[in-house]
């Protein structure tokens, strides 16, 4: 089983930072099946990025995905309120697919 | 426009089977592409994958799971459920459906708004 790792736990950004966020997996991702999701409370998780580094449809190009092997990366330019909330990384390239454990982005 | 609604009880007692239901509309769950799929977060805590089907049987659970898991498909009525049977407090979370697309390289474009199952007597 590959296992998700997610720096740092909680960020405290302003609205107009930029955001970084980190997923480490045990083993390489195969075909660099790493996804990105955003959750809010209350809300079902919602797919950001996938493939390491596509868009998902409606998804805003402050949101970007980098990363392959076992360093992925997403990063969001330009904070805007909305975009505080979880992040969560799964890989989807191995069975059982797993996820991270999250990464909260709050307000400074 | 995909819409995804999971059903069932919301509380189950120990060692009992939870059973809930996803109805699909917006698309079918007998076309080609799609895996449909099960994830589960207790509350305040992460997601968990708990397993998929495709419409023509073919399964993969997470192992942590499997020996407890059924996922099924009813094409007549355009539904997926899911089985977990002996359950315990441990299986307590907000149970969300949720559809993969294009043969498994879109993971969970689209889902439920989860149903929260308290497993307690």
């Amino acid at each position: 089983e590959i296992v998700l790792t997610q720096s740092p736990g909680t960020l405290s950004l302003s609205p107009g930072d930029r955001a970084t966020l980190s997923c480490r997996a045990s083993q390489s991702v195969g075909t660099n099946y790493l996804a990105w999701y955003q959750q809010k409370p209350g809300q079902a998780p919602r797919l950001l990025i996938h493939g390491a580094s596509s868009r998902a449809t409606g998804i805003p190009d402050s949101f970007s995905g980098s990363g392959s092997g076992t360093n992925f990366t997403l990063t969001i330019n330009r904070l805007e309120p909305e975009d505080f909330a979880v992040y969560y990384c799964l890989q989807y390239g191995s069975p059982p697919w797993t996820f991270g454990q999250g990464t909260k982005v709050e307000i400074k | 426009q995909v819409q995804l609604q999971e059903s069932g009880p919301g509380l189950v007692k120990p060692s009992e089977t939870l059973s809930l239901t996803c109805t699909v509309s917006g698309a079918s769950v007998n076309s080609g592409g799609f895996f449909w799929s099960w994830i589960r977060q207790p509350p305040g805590k992460g997601l968990e994958w708990i397993g998929y089907m495709y419409y023509s049987g073919s399964r993969n659970f997470n192992p942590s799971l499997k020996s407890r898991v059924t996922i099924s498909i009813d094409t007549a009525n355009n539904q997926f459920s899911l089985k977990l049977n002996t359950v315990t407090a441990a299986d307590t979370a907000i149970y969300y459906c949720a559809r993969v697309s294009n043969w498994g390289s879109l993971p969970f474009d689209n889902w439920g708004q989860g149903t929260l199952v308290t497993v307690s007597s």
